[in-house]
């Protein structure tokens, strides 16, 4: 009974291809995120959606695209992956009228070789 | 620009000790705190808040304490234990800025002793 869940776990492929994320939980929250924790170990947000509208949009190529189908999906669509895209990605989900607390999913490990 | 720092990569207490670890920070408009636990493989979990119109937050072997005046924050846990073993962050938010924006530090390994 997982609350923020994401799929694949591992995800390992070759420079130029086109690869997705998702994350979904179940925690009926309104807010959802997408981080990157790269090789340093840093922790840093992407994006976040709220009610499934864009709030913040961070730094990001726009190789990265996410995308809400619902308030309890998010997904992360990333083109023509490089290199640097290897890292750990985690989703996250909050309440907007609650804490600041975030809940986040097991990660994502991608490998691009 | 890191707004978050924790200066220590690493700590090493036995089993029952106090474990302390610190957090500082930069930017004056932060006004909430949180502190997550990361085990390998897994997610942080969100472990204790505290908000700046507070010093102190407790529950249960976890405390955190904020110096407003010192942009510093710390967790002690008492009485540590082998499972508190994990990789720990502190996160800053803003409520006046980027909604639901969480900054983290780059976390501290600790190490619980039996």
């Amino acid at each position: 009974d997982t609350a923020v869940s994401q799929t694949p776990k591992y995800l390992v492929t070759q420079m130029g291809n086109d690869k997705s994320i998702k994350c979904e939980q179940n925690l009926g929250h309104d807010t959802m995120y997408w981080y990157k924790q790269d090789s340093k170990k840093f922790l840093k947000i992407m994006f976040s959606y709220n009610n499934k509208e864009l709030i913040i949009n961070e730094t990001v190529p726009n190789r990265f695209s996410p995308k809400s189908p619902d308030k309890a999906h998010l997904n992360l669509h990333i083109n023509s992956l490089e290199l640097g895209d290897s890292a750990v990605y985690f989703c996250a989900s909050s309440q907007t009228d609650g804490g600041h607390e975030q809940y986040f999913g097991p990660g994502t490990r991608l490998t691009v070789t | 620009d890191q707004q978050v720092k924790q200066n220590s990569p690493s700590l090493s207490v036995q089993e029952g000790r106090i474990s302390i670890l610190n957090c500082d920070y930069t930017n004056s408009m932060f006004d909430y705190f949180l502190w997550y636990k990361k085990y390998p493989a897994e997610g942080p979990t969100f472990l204790i808040s505290i908000s700046s119109i507070k010093d102190k937050n407790e529950d249960g072997r976890f405390t955190v304490f904020l110096n407003k005046s010192a942009k510093h924050l710390s967790l002690h846990i008492v009485p540590s234990q082998p499972g508190d073993s994990a990789v720990y962050f502190c996160a800053s938010f803003s409520s006046g800025t980027s909604y639901g924006k969480l900054t983290f530090g780059q976390g501290t390994i600790l190490t619980v002793h039996p």
